[in-house]
């Protein structure tokens, strides 16, 4: 199957501070990936999906100016969490879909911690 | 509204004990269900893809099914190493869209 990298694998960041996550389509470009949070023993959430040279679209309820997402080209979309708190602290997992095929790869997830 | 329900929510099972996980469904228009298996601190891992009512598919001791209304994983003779949650979505017909998950099945096996 397709490879999907996130990095970091986990971060401890200070509150207040900001903090970016990589997700890379290793082997195919991926025009559209998704961004998801999980808390304990939860299914996975959608955030938001990133569109390449595009703006992303937010789920309701997801601040926009806090989880900034950049898709600048057909491997790598980033989402940084802005001014971050305790309360952002999460398990965050990105995705992505092969051009043409249905089934969506993920990356290992980015466990933020946030004290 | 798209949704997806698994059950149970936990399953746990003596080591060649075999079982099945259910995950029923109401889509507008199925692009495809998907069953992932999720470690955990882990991303989901790709397991089947099942596309029309009726196919089925295997991969060593797992077999998924589909019906118009719901899927199913089988687990033939579990081990140990069978213990993950198993995350169900659904493919909307719209391209470019997110899968819709459940909320998983947590399954324990022991020896």
């Amino acid at each position: 199957g397709a490879v999907v990298s996130q990095h970091p694998s986990w971060v401890i960041c200070k509150s207040g501070t900001s903090v970016k996550i990589e997700c890379r389509s290793l082997d195919f470009q991926a025009t559209t990936m998704f961004w998801y949070r999980q808390f304990p023993k939860q299914s996975l959430m959608l955030m938001a999906t990133s569109n390449e040279g595009s703006k992303a679209t937010y789920e309701q309820g997801v601040e926009k100016d806090k989880f900034l997402i950049n898709h600048a080209s057909l491997t790598l979309s980033t989402l940084t969490v802005t001014s971050a708190h305790p309360e952002d602290s999460s398990f965050y997992i990105c995705s992505a879909r092969v051009q043409g095929n249905t089934e969506a790869f993920f990356g290992q997830g980015t466990r933020l911690t946030v004290v | 509204e798209d949704q997806v329900t698994q059950s149970p929510e936990a399953l746990r099972l003596q080591e060649g004990e075999s079982s099945s996980l259910n995950c029923s469904y109401t889509v507008s228009g199925l692009r495809g269900l998907f069953w992932y298996r999720q470690d955990p601190g882990k991303g989901p891992e790709f397991l089947f893809t099942l596309y029309s009512a009726g196919e089925e598919k295997e991969k060593e001791r797992l077999k998924a099914t589909l019906t118009k209304k719901e899927s199913f994983l089988h687990i033939t003779a579990p081990k140990p190493e069978d213990s993950a949650t198993y995350l169900c979505a659904v493919g909307p017909n719209q391209a470019g869209t997110a899968l819709i998950f459940g909320k998983g099945t947590t399954l324990s096996v022991s020896s």
